[in-house]
């Protein structure tokens, strides 16, 4: 089956800095790929998500996400982090209606 | 369009007592599923539905059941709660499996003593 490991359970940067979240997988043919984020006390909701039509995939919020097969990653970046980005992210991957989240980052935006 | 709702949005069981988790969605999405959340765990799928009438089991499905009669609703029963099944338990729907994005609901926090 396949699954998804996110390097690191929390990341912290300061307010203007880079975000990177690290999202690798493990699957024997490329699967779906999405990214979620969740606010306190909700639901979760998507950011973005690779379907094979191309590499770098761009989402709400200002977020995008590289598809790099080679080394089996989905990693998460945005250029500029606001205050309203805290939350915990998780990396998901789907192959025949076998959805697999990763343990989750929890993000904290230092003012 | 309410979207997803999960009712009830607190509930705490005794060990041994069964309960019914409710989901209801009003998007006449065919692909419905269950998640519990545990911390530093992630989401694991329990159950999933790609349409009235069929679900299948996910990644724990151990200790529930579900049933789908209907394309709006998705009701997942706790047949005898044990205090491992304490967690958050969420329901999902997208248009269908696959690709398609998935609408989460509120969530149900459920505590087994």
């Amino acid at each position: 089956a396949q699954s998804v490991t996110q390097l690191g359970s929390h990341v912290s940067v300061s307010e203007g800095a880079l975000v990177l979240l690290r999202c690798n997988y493990s699957s024997s043919v490329p699967p779906y790929l999405f990214w979620y984020v969740q606010y306190p006390n909700q639901g979760l909701q998507l950011l973005l998500k690779y379907t094979s039509a191309a590499t770098l995939v761009k989402g709400i919020n200002g977020f995008e996400a590289e598809f790099k097969k080679s080394e089996t990653s989905f990693h998460l970046t945005k250029p500029s982090a606001h205050m309203s980005d805290a939350a915990e992210y998780f990396c998901a991957v789907n192959l025949n209606n076998d959805m697999r989240f990763g343990a989750g980052t929890r993000l904290t935006v230092k003012p | 369009n309410a979207g997803v709702t999960q009712t009830p949005k607190f509930q705490v069981l005794k060990t041994g007592q069964s309960m019914t988790l409710q989901c209801a969605q009003d998007m006449n999405h065919e692909y419905m599923s269950w998640y519990r959340q545990d911390p530093g765990m992630g989401l694991r799928l329990i159950h999933y539905s790609v349409g009235a009438g069929i679900t299948d089991q996910g990644e724990v499905p151990n200790g529930y059941n579900v049933s789908r009669s209907t394309t709006e609703d998705f009701p997942l029963r706790l047949l005898s709660a044990a205090p491992s099944q304490t967690s958050v338990y969420f329901c999902a729907s997208s248009y269908s499996a696959g690709s398609y994005e998935q609408y989460f609901g509120p969530g149900t926090r459920l505590t087994v003593t």
